[in-house]
């Protein structure tokens, strides 16, 4: 298995509280997305990062924020937290290999829950 | 960009039963073609692909599916499914070529029920 780790697994907050979810990944992979998992909806794209302090939005990034300060981890923060964010947050990574497609392989997810 | 349909939300079947869950996507330019799954409280994993060469891929378990390009459809089959085959199914696409970032987009997911 790809070494990705989420952590917290599991979150209650409430409404208006800053929100951070760490990604960390031990396979010195160029590329790290952080994902929502919704009922109906599948998975979306929320945040990608490309390098090192190298980051762009995806489709649903309003509401949240993310820093790559090392290669190995991946923040996502929701600045305060809504009941519309309320999902499950994957993390994934791809390396890049030139001539060759990559696999993302996707962490455990955290479950977050905003009351 | 690319779209995905995934037809059935859910699908029940019976142990030893065949199955077939269908996607179809949409894209202007060549796609590379996905299915993952995910089983209770994990995370997904990729259960096949199709990148280029033969249309027909398959899994180690027992799993094929079948690129069609004039129908737009890359439906995933297993001809005797297992209880242990109860998970949710994504179908997913990307743009062909691309080793860099790959915008992977997802189908709603197929609940795949299998009862004895």
């Amino acid at each position: 298995d790809a070494g990705i780790t989420q952590s917290p697994r599991h979150k209650v907050t409430e409404t208006g509280t800053p929100v951070t979810l760490r990604c960390h990944q031990t396979e010195n992979h160029r590329y790290m997305y952080w994902y929502r998992q919704d009922p109906g909806h599948g998975l979306r794209l929320i945040h990608y990062s490309y390098g090192v302090k190298d980051t762009d939005k995806g489709e649903v990034s309003d509401g949240y924020s993310v820093s790559r300060s090392k290669t190995e981890d991946f923040l996502l923060t929701l600045e305060s937290a809504t009941s519309s964010q309320t999902s499950v947050y994957f993390c994934a990574i791809s390396d890049q290999t030139s001539g060759h497609y990559n696999e993302q392989f996707f962490g455990p997810g955290t479950r977050l829950t905003v009351l | 960009a690319q779209s995905v349909t995934q037809l059935d939300s859910q699908v029940p079947v019976f142990e030893e039963a065949p199955v077939e869950l269908r996607c179809n996507y949409s894209s202007s330019v060549s796609v590379y073609l996905f299915w993952y799954v995910q089983y209770p409280n994990q995370g997904l994993q990729l259960l096949l692909k199709y990148l280029s060469g033969s249309t027909l891929v398959e899994s180690i378990n027992g799993f094929e599916a079948e690129f069609n390009k004039s129908q737009t459809s890359f439906h995933l089959r297993k001809p005797s499914v297992h209880i242990s085959d109860t998970a949710e199914y994504f179908c997913a696409v990307t743009e062909a070529m691309n080793t860099g970032f790959q915008k992977l987009v997802f189908g709603t997911g197929t609940r795949l029920l299998v009862s004895p």
